[in-house]
């Protein structure tokens, strides 16, 4: 079956950057979106953008643009979403999905990582 | 953006009742490409419920979608045990994707 496996938790200083993995197994992993969602302590699901990996099409929410970047590796599986100029309000739990629907970046998310906690913290 | 608004943020039922999740959108979801999930703790989310309607593979049809446009509700039928849970609506009609608040189902 489809499995999404995350990096282990970041501890980060403001300003800094940080990268998170998602390596998937079971299924195509070209052919389906990998999204990013995020959530902040006892707050609700924030989504911070996706990819294709077939098209190499990204796109993101506008509050991240400029600060994101989501890249996928097609050789090894695995999605990785880098976060810059950190701060304290993006603490939070970050999540990758895969897509239910082949080749489009708007679909539901059928399969869910476990989570890597993101700290910023001086 | 479309702002999702689900209702109510608590919900305190007892095993074997039926549970009324609402989820209302700011405007009109195109298609009615509205997903739910379930969030319970150390497990990974799992989709219900995707198109408002259809059930995703190995969902119990305990749990039921209906709605269009702007009004959406998920419906558990019983609830079992393992249903007290965090529920959140989605809507994958246009960017940015965006979730609801989440409802809380707790036991009574």
């Amino acid at each position: 079956q489809v499995q999404l496996v995350q990096s282990g938790a970041e501890v980060k200083k403001p300003e800094s950057s940080v990268k998170v993995s998602c390596k998937t197994s079971g299924g195509s992993f070209s052919n389906y979106v990998i999204s990013w969602v995020r959530q902040a302590p006892g707050q609700g699901l924030e989504w911070v953008g996706g990819i294709v990996p077939i098209f190499d099409v990204t796109n993101y929410a506008q509050q991240f643009q400029g600060r994101v970047s989501i890249t996928a590796d097609k050789s090894t599986s695995t999605a990785y979403m880098e976060l810059s100029s950190l701060r304290s309000e993006d603490t939070a739990v970050y999540y990758c999905a895969r897509g239910l629907d082949p080749q489009t970046i708007f679909g539901p998310m059928g399969y869910w990582g476990q989570g890597t906690l993101v700290t910023v913290s001086s | 953006e479309i702002v999702l608004t689900q209702s109510p943020g608590t919900l305190s039922l007892s095993p074997g009742e039926r549970a009324t999740l609402s989820c209302r959108a700011s405007q009109g979801v195109s298609r009615s490409k509205l997903a739910w999930y379930q969030q319970k703790p150390g497990q990974a989310h799992r989709l219900l419920i995707y198109g408002a309607s259809s059930r995703a593979i190995g969902i119990p049809d305990r749990f039921s979608g209906s709605g269009s446009g702007t009004d959406f509700t998920l419906t558990i039928s019983r609830l079992e045990p393992e249903d007290f849970a965090v529920y959140y609506c989605q809507q994958y009609s246009s960017s940015p994707l965006t979730f609801g608040g989440g409802t809380k189902v707790e036991i009574k």
